[in-house]
This record gives C-alpha cells, structure tokens and sequence, in this order.
C-alpha cells in the first residue's frame, strides 16, 4: 500500500468557520492531488500540486486553497468553510505522472453545519 | 461540461455472468485511461489500464477496451464474482496537464 495518511478522517463544522485538511506521504511522489467526492458527481479535482510550491487549478477549485512547503504535505484549506463543502475528500499521489497509477488515501469525512 | 461521463449509475449482474460498464470522454488529448474500484468508506483502488495507442488490456479476469473514434471505454469482467459489488469509476489522464479526470461512477452489484 502507498504510504498516504489523511488527517482529521473526520471533522464536524459550524459554517464560516476555517479548516485544514492534511495529505501526508511517505513515498516521495512527486505528483499530489485534492478530490472531493459527493453523491451524482463522482470525484472532482480540486487542486493539484506537481512539485514543491507549485500547484494548480482543478475541476472545482473555487473555495479552497492549496500549499506544498514540503514533498511530503499538501494541505488543503477551506477559508471560510460553507455547507456546500460537505464531502469526503480524498487525497491521491503518483510519482510517474505520465503512466503512473494514482494512489489514494483512505478519505477525510467533513461535515459543515 | 464534463469531459469523462459513466451514463449508467448502476447495474446488478448475477454471479458469474459478465459485467460490462462503459466510459465516454470528449478530450481527445487524454493519454491514459484508468478503472478504479471502491468499497465505502475506503479510498478508490488502481484496477486496470490502457494507452490511448492500445485498444485492448487485459489483466485476469478484467479487460478494458478502447474505441478511440467513438470515445468510449468499457471495462468487462468475466465472470462476475460477489466480491467485485462496489462503485467503479472510470479516469483519464492527460500528460500534457497531468490531471486525472474522473467519471461519475457505477455502482456494479454482483447477485449470488
């Protein structure tokens, strides 16, 4: 199993309110991704990181913020959290970009009240 | 404007007959399609995939095809066992972007 640790797996709320979502690995991928997952879409991209302090834009970017400081983290941040991103996000990594299978993390349960 | 669609949500097949779930995509730029599987409350795993350059992959008792003029990818498994019920979803790459971009997912249930 690829080494990716999500954390909190589970978080409660209020709206308005600021959060950290954090990826860890252990495989020194060099490629790192944001989805969320919600009933009728399916997985969207959020925000994608292809390196040390670069990232880019996904599917469903607006609302959420993104940094590397590290090959090892990505954070994903809700800056204002609303209830429209209640989801469970998932975290994924692939180190070999053009053919590389993606990895994900087991997911992150939030729940905005 | 959804560039990977999986039309079917669901689908129930009996326990050793085939399964066949299909994928369209409208980005002729995708390099790699990929099928991931996922049980609840569990990330989505790698299953199989295929070239752009290919139009057939096979790997046990899964196969991908790839119809490159009509954009569409399907994904069958023979035979079909219990054990393979859960919500498959279908990915494209493009190198150019490096973003997988995923479908909406079929929910397969196998009947024993």
């Amino acid at each position: 199993d690829a080494g990716i640790t999500q954390s909190p797996r589970h978080k409660v709320t209020e709206t308005g309110t600021p959060v950290t979502l954090r990826c860890h690995q252990t495989e020194n991928h060099r490629y790192m991704y944001w989805y969320r997952q919600d009933p009728g879409h399916g997985l969207r991209l959020i925000h994608y990181s292809y390196g040390v302090k670069d990232t880019d834009k996904g599917e469903v970017s607006d609302g959420y913020s993104v940094s590397r400081s590290k090959t090892e983290d990505f954070l994903l941040t809700l800056e204002s959290a609303t209830s429209s991103q209640t989801s469970v996000y998932f975290c994924a990594i692939t180190g070999q970009g053009a053919t590389g299978e993606l990895f994900f993390g087991e997911g992150s349960r939030l729940t905005v009240l | 404007d959804q560039q990977v669609k999986q039309n079917s949500p669901s689908l129930s097949v009996q326990e050793g007959r085939i399964s066949i779930l299909n994928c369209d995509y409208t980005n002729s730029m995708f390099d790699y399609f990929l099928w991931y599987k996922k049980y609840p409350a569990e990330g989505p795993t790698f299953l199989i995939s295929i070239s752009s350059i290919k139009d057939k992959n096979e790997d046990g008792r899964f196969t991908v095809f790839l119809n490159k003029s009509a954009k569409h990818l399907s994904l069958h498994i023979v035979p079909s066992q219990p054990g393979d019920s859960a919500v498959y979803f279908c990915a494209a790459f493009s190198s150019g972007t490096y973003k997988y971009i995923f479908g909406t997912g079929t929910r397969l249930k196998v009947l024993a």
